[in-house]
């Protein structure tokens, strides 16, 4: 079972940032948070993933809590190419299975 | 970055056929590959993992007969579904881990559509 809790569908204006968060209240120490996207009959694509420390990359920014159950995922300013479900996954790296919630539907809209 | 793909992108196939999925990874070197399939409007769900040169490890309710998995070398992974009937219609998509880079390095294929008619 999924570890993770997203809304299902979020909306977000061309050019704004757009905030996803995510629950994983269950996470234990050893477990990653990782974010995927799916854009519309494709396979997943890597976003980011973190442990403790907030994290950035040319994609997004991941925002995890001081307790680590919860997280944010920001894309700072979303295009219309961002319309995709993006995946927040918990997984401990050492051969843990990526297994995939529900996830969030964004909509990025002009 | 790193490349998966996958062939067929998408195949029609007669009731009680066979189907054979190809999952390659490019660019470097999969000891370990993934098969989840996904329906309309739902999650991918994990159907296996497969080890180079091991049997698959099937997941609960995943019928190892019907969806056979072999995994002959570390760039090559193979998905047959055996006798395929209208509801294996499905997105099947594979995913492979750079052993190189570690776990942290999971790439995933861009799917494969799946219609039985």
């Amino acid at each position: 079972d999924a570890k993770t809790t997203q809304p299902p569908s979020m909306d977000c204006a061309e050019g704004r940032a757009a905030n996803l968060p995510c629950n994983h209240s269950t996470i234990s120490g050893n477990e990653y948070v990782y974010w995927y996207r799916q854009i519309h009959s494709q396979g997943p694509q890597y976003i980011i993933h973190g442990l403790k420390n907030n994290e950035t990359n040319e994609m997004a920014s991941l925002i995890i809590t001081e307790d680590r159950k919860s997280s944010t995922l920001i894309l700072p300013h979303a295009t219309l190419r961002d319309t995709a479900v993006y995946y927040c996954i918990v997984r401990d790296n050492q051969g843990g299975k990526l297994i995939f919630g529900q996830g969030t539907e964004l909509s990025v809209k002009p | 970055g790193a490349v998966v793909s996958q062939h067929p992108s998408r195949v029609i196939c007669k009731s009680g056929t066979s189907v054979k999925i190809e999952c390659r990874s490019l660019d470097f070197q999969a000891t370990t590959m993934f098969w989840y399939r996904q329906f309309p409007k739902q999650s991918l769900m994990l159907m296996a993992t497969s080890n180079e040169g091991s049997k698959a490890t099937y997941e609960q309710g995943v019928e190892k007969d019907k969806f056979l998995i072999n995994h002959a070398s570390l760039t090559l992974s193979t998905l047959t579904v055996t006798s395929a009937h209208p509801e294996d219609s499905s997105f099947y998509i594979c995913s492979a881990r750079d052993m190189v880079r570690g776990y942290e390095s999971q790439y995933f294929g861009p799917g494969t559509r799946l219609l039985v008619l």
